[in-house]
């Protein structure tokens, strides 16, 4: 299967972009590149995902390298709301039916400094 | 539109006894996954429903089996319990079919095996 890596921890000062990086070396075809992050004692919650081309959307930016084996996940102005842990995630599909199969990493706690 | 629902958020259970829990998905969709969330461990895929019937399998021994009813409903059990089973168990939901977008978690229902 698949897998991801991501660096355990990572700070960054407030108001300051931050670049989260995930390594999927194995990664396949059909496999999507999707991001979450989750606060404390709440469940994941979707951030962004793409499959070949960079993403953007209101909440960051997908930057995915051109032979796919990682990918890094763009927070244009972090803010103390953005402390979380981030999972970055490969999810592939499986046949026509779309049924998929989906591989987490331990993900990056992010600590925002004030 | 609600979101998606797990019950009981919180539940003590001794070793060798077994737990159901229940997840409503959102309305509309159709198909329900289901993670282990440890310490340890981080997030791990226990398996994904579509349609009442199981469509993709983690690694998980057989003590841990679930189903979908035909209002999508979910649920999930655990047999003879071991302290180790002790986690946040997470459900998700999703369109189904060719769906390649978010999952949309719940909160979670937090397992304590004594």
């Amino acid at each position: 299967d698949a897998k991801t890596t991501q660096p355990n921890s990572m700070e960054s000062n407030e108001e300051e972009p931050v670049h989260l990086p995930c390594n999927h070396s194995t990664i396949s075809g059909t496999d999507y590149i999707h991001w979450y992050r989750q606060l404390p004692s709440q469940g994941p919650e979707y951030v962004i995902h793409g499959l070949t081309s960079n993403v953007n959307n209101r909440m960051a930016s997908l930057a995915i390298a051109e032979d796919r084996k990682s990918s890094t996940l763009i927070l244009h102005r972090a803010t103390l709301r953005d402390a979380a842990v981030y999972y970055c995630i490969l999810r592939q599909f499986m046949n026509s039916g779309g049924y998929q199969k989906v591989t987490f990493g331990i993900g990056t706690k992010l600590q925002v400094i004030p | 539109k609600a979101g998606v629902t797990q019950t009981p958020r919180y539940l003590i259970k001794t070793r060798g006894q077994q737990v159901t829990l229940s997840c409503s998905p959102i309305s509309g969709h159709r198909s329900v996954s289901w993670y282990q969330q440890t310490p340890g461990q981080g997030l791990q895929f226990l398996f994904e429903y579509f349609s009442e019937t199981q469509r993709n399998k983690g690694n998980f021994p057989g003590r841990f089996s679930g189903r979908q009813f035909s209002n999508s409903r979910s649920e999930m059990n655990v047999s003879t319990l071991e302290l180790g089973d002790s986690a946040l168990y997470l459900c998700a939901s999703r369109g189904g079919g060719a769906d390649t977008g978010e999952l949309f978690f719940g909160e979670g229902s937090r397992l304590t095996v004594l």
